[in-house]
């Protein structure tokens, strides 16, 4: 295991509302990134938090927002939920441009 | 920009034998790193090997070694010995290993092959 934790594990949602995913690094770590895995394909990159500040971002709209706090915890927030968005997040942490750990994955499915 | 490629969508083994999973990748980067990761079913991405690009030999690790050619810019996956827990999806992944810019170590994965080790 690598110590990256995530929760919930699985979530359901309707259209329109809102989502929030939470992301515990493992010790020692500083820096988080955010996937999206739709059923079938690989990880797309969402953004990167490196000390409390995006620090990179992938092709997806504003609507998608994060956040991580002093323990270098992170949230990922998703507003105006699509159907499209229905997919597996997940989370990795590593030391600054370090290996990244990925966590188990939250399960989001929106109806 | 960076991309992967992963052309086949599914393998077969025989337990025990040896299997190769291909990858290959374009950038016009001059340093980047590959990784291969394996994810069953459970979600759960694992770090298998990770290949530098300026690295002169093949990285290994266990049962695992990556076949990287530079040159045709492959870095394929040979998983010997094959066990029925190795049954799962492989992603190959490239990350921009440069210090200036706006590098800040995202992974740009493949499509994935999923791998199924027979008895």
């Amino acid at each position: 295991e690598t110590g990256v934790t995530q929760s919930p594990t699985h979530l359901i949602k309707t259209r329109g509302q809102q989502v929030t995913l939470r992301c515990s690094s493992q010790s020692g770590h500083n820096t988080v990134s955010w996937y999206q895995q739709a059923l079938g394909q690989g990880p797309q990159f969402i953004f990167q938090y490196y000390r409390e500040e995006e620090n990179g971002r992938g092709n997806f709209p504003p609507r998608f927002s994060g956040l991580q706090f002093p323990n270098y915890s992170s949230e990922l927030n998703v507003n105006a939920l699509e159907l499209d968005d229905s997919a597996l997040y997940l989370c990795a942490s590593s030391a600054y441009r370090g290996e990244q750990y990925f966590g188990p994955g939250t399960r989001l499915t929106v109806t | 920009a960076q991309k992967i490629t992963q052309t086949q969508p599914g393998m077969f083994v025989q337990e025990k034998e040896a299997v190769t999973l291909d990858c290959t990748y374009d950038t016009s980067d001059q340093s980047y790193g590959l990784f291969w990761y394996k994810q069953p079913s459970s979600g759960e991405m694992i770090f298998l090997i990770y290949q530098g690009s300026y690295d002169e030999q093949n990285a290994t690790e266990g049962r695992y070694s990556l076949n990287f050619q530079k040159a045709r810019k492959s870095a394929n996956l040979v998983i010997s010995a094959s066990q029925l827990g190795d049954s799962a999806m492989y992603f190959c992944a490239m990350r921009d290993v440069n210090a200036g810019g706006t590098s800040y170590g995202k992974l740009t994965f493949g499509q994935g092959t999923i791998l199924t080790v027979h008895p």
